[in-house]
């Protein structure tokens, strides 16, 4: 079974500090994202990769960085935590002949205060 | 921009009944949509898609429909379920390269 693993199901952090936040997937996906969900808004890309060590931004980039150093494992950053990036974090894998069929982990939902 | 939009924020439908989703789409480069489906606690599953050479397509009790005139998707399910309930969100592809941007999402209740 396809499996997409996030760290934390919950998270709060405070202004300014520094944050990461973890993916793994276990399927050999080649390709990797990050999406934000916020009510009335869907989901938002703020990054996705294609290989290891590759990225590319998406729709809503700033305020975050991520990290693909493993196949498996994306991770996203924020350098420096704000209220307004208090969300819901999605993961998601994709392999190169699987379309747009995305799998997703159970997100994280990150609160800033 | 263009976006892809819901009639609907809310969807209550009677277990065995028919429930039919509706999505808007403004973008006419796209030539590819997906259903995603959403439970509590979850995140999105792939329900089915469909590219713009097809008007239809049907998966299991799950059809979608595609008005490129009129830039109108939608998602019925057939004999509704509780296990329906959810959040249903469409998504376009606007060409090879481009990325999927997704609607806000409907949310589908089930009552007994």
């Amino acid at each position: 079974d396809v499996k997409v693993t996030q760290s934390s199901r919950y998270l709060v952090k405070r202004t300014g500090e520094k944050v990461f936040l973890e993916c793994v997937q276990d399927m050999d996906h080649e390709n990797m994202f990050w999406y934000r969900q916020d009510p009335g808004l869907g989901l938002r890309l703020i990054y996705f990769s294609y290989d290891v060590k590759m990225k590319e931004k998406g729709d809503i980039p700033e305020g975050y960085s991520v990290s693909r150093e493993k196949k498996e494992r994306f991770s996203l950053i924020l350098e420096s935590a704000s209220t307004n990036q208090t969300s819901m974090y999605l993961c998601a894998s994709r392999s190169l002949g699987g379309g747009e069929k995305l799998f997703f982990g159970s997100g994280t939902q990150l609160s800033v205060l | 921009g263009e976006s892809v939009g819901l009639h609907l924020p809310t969807l209550s439908v009677q277990e065995g009944d028919n429930s039919i989703i509706n999505c808007a789409y403004s973008n006419s480069a796209s030539d590819y949509f997906i259903w995603y489906k959403q439970e509590s606690g979850k995140g999105p599953q792939f329900i089915i898609d469909i590219r713009s050479n097809m008007d239809k397509r049907q998966g299991q009790r799950v059809t979608v429909l595609l008005n490129k005139t009129v830039k109108h998707l939608s998602l019925q399910i057939a004999a509704t379920q509780p296990g329906d309930s959810a959040v249903y969100f469409c998504a376009e592809k606007p060409g090879s390269w481009g990325k999927l941007q997704f609607g806000a999402g409907t949310q589908v209740v089930v009552t007994p």
